[in-house]
């Protein structure tokens, strides 16, 4: 079974950094797109970062680039997110989801349970 | 403002039928595969649509996915209780080399 956990989060000062990590099991991260999408308090879904599978690109929503970082290690299994000068606008709970395929959809066929970052004084 | 256009809210009673919109433009639902997304409270998004009329395993018949244009409609048939959520239709936008998601509907079923 395909299972995605998130870990990470947490209270974080405005302008701080925060990594939060999402472990994969039951399939090879490096074959598949992957995708962080973060919902703040009461709001919609917002997209954040996307990789594709096997060696692709990396992309960004316009609010976080040259800010986070997405990467993953493959022997790790495991996805990241490096979240630098954070700000009260990035509040919110950061999923990650498994694409269907190697290439970048908005299709996230499975889903973490979310990961709270709050970034507060 | 979202990309794209949603209305925030629909609803129906138990057992009828329902169809929630999708609005958008060339860069985006005009030439790439829309999917939907259902959301209950405190969980995390489910997807219903792929590929922009595809259901993934497990997923009733009771939803469908259509696309005309540059707008995309999800129905919902025989409507539950249990059916009452946030529904968010996303897709890939060309332009923006970004995924884009629409502001979400609450669905209520009377």
């Amino acid at each position: 079974d395909v299972q995605l956990l998130e870990s990470g989060g947490g209270l974080v000062q405005p302008g701080g950094s925060l990594r939060v990590s999402c472990a994969a099991s039951g399939f090879s991260l490096s074959n598949y797109a992957m995708t962080w999408v973060r919902q703040a308090p009461g709001k919609g879904l917002e997209w954040v970062s996307a990789m594709s599978g096997n060696a692709g690109g990396t992309y960004y929503a316009d609010s976080v680039k040259g800010r986070f970082t997405m990467s993953r290690d493959n022997s790790k299994n495991t996805l990241y997110l490096q979240m630098n000068s954070l700000r009260a606008e990035d509040t919110a709970v950061y999923y990650c989801a498994k694409g269907p395929s190697p290439f970048i959809t908005a299709a996230g066929s499975d889903w973490g349970q979310g990961t709270l970052v709050t970034v507060s004084s | 403002q979202s990309v794209l256009t949603q209305p925030p809210s629909v609803s129906a009673a138990p057992g009828q039928k329902v169809t929630i919109s999708c609005s958008g433009s060339s860069s985006n639902i005009g030439n790439n595969y829309v999917c939907w997304y259902q959301q209950l409270p405190g969980t995390a998004p489910k997807l219903l649509i792929y590929d922009n009329n595809k259901r993934p395993s497990g997923i009733p018949d009771r939803f469908s996915g259509s696309t005309s244009g540059t707008s995309a409609t999800l129905g919902i048939t025989g409507l539950q209780t249990g059916d009452e959520a946030d529904y968010y239709c996303g897709t890939w936008d060309s332009s923006l080399s970004a995924v884009v998601f629409g502001g979400g509907t609450k669905l209520t079923v009377l």
